[in-house]
């Protein structure tokens, strides 16, 4: 079945520091790709997504791009800030392969200090 | 556009009792799925229903039930309450589902405490 894998976090940074968080992913279809941040005490928020091979989503200076040969999806984001602090989840979507189920990840805790 | 509610946020209850959730999604959107988060499993999925319909359902005990009304508006019920069950409970709303790929939007979600 679909599988999602992020690294294992805290991740621990600096303000300003340069994020990366990694993903991926296996599917038997065509898969879009998400990430969701969660803040604490609130539910998941829509980060960005790709659609196709190659796409690249973008949102508030966070990217991440649809890597097919490598299956990832990496979170990137060049200055991090302490608003930044949250839970975030990669996760996938497959109705060309048949499951109508989205597929997360367990989620990696990032944590920004000033 | 209001977002998507969910009541209560914060529920205690007693092992063996039962409990309702209740979720408002979107207005338009017409899928709306239930996920249990856990520090120790993530994020599982519970059922989806669109359209009044249960469309799918993850690996839960039938004790986890839920229903969608003609306003898109649903309820999961748990019943006989084990401690295990203590979890936040999210909703997500979406205008098709996991069909068509769209995004989800999510609830603030309700804790559930089981004592």
């Amino acid at each position: 079945g679909d599988s999602v894998t992020q690294m294992e976090g805290p991740v621990t940074l600096s303000e300003e520091a340069f994020l990366t968080i990694n993903c991926t992913y296996t599917a038997t279809g065509y898969p879009s790709l998400f990430w969701y941040v969660q803040y604490p005490g609130e539910g998941l928020q829509l980060l960005l997504k790709a659609t196709k091979a190659d796409d690249k989503g973008s949102n508030k200076g966070f990217e991440a791009t649809y890597r097919k040969e490598t299956t990832s999806f990496h979170l990137e984001k060049g200055s991090v800030q302490v608003s930044d602090s949250a839970v975030y989840f990669c996760a996938l979507s497959d109705s060309s392969g048949g499951s109508y189920i989205p597929t997360f990840g367990r989620g990696t805790s990032l944590i920004v200090h000033p | 556009k209001a977002g998507v509610t969910q009541t209560p946020r914060y529920l205690i209850k007693t092992r063996g009792q039962q409990v309702t959730l209740s979720c408002s999604p979107i207005s338009g959107h017409r899928s709306v799925s239930w996920y249990q988060q856990t520090p120790g499993q993530g994020l599982q999925f519970l059922f989806e229903y669109f359209s009044e319909t249960q469309r799918n359902k993850g690996n839960f005990p039938g004790r986890f039930s839920g229903r969608q009304f003609s306003n898109s508006r649903s309820e999961m019920n748990v019943s006989t309450l084990e401690l295990g069950d203590s979890a936040l409970y999210l909703c997500a709303s979406s205008q098709f589902g996991a069909a068509d790929n769209s995004p989800l939007h999510f609830g603030n979600g309700t804790r559930l405490t089981v004592t």
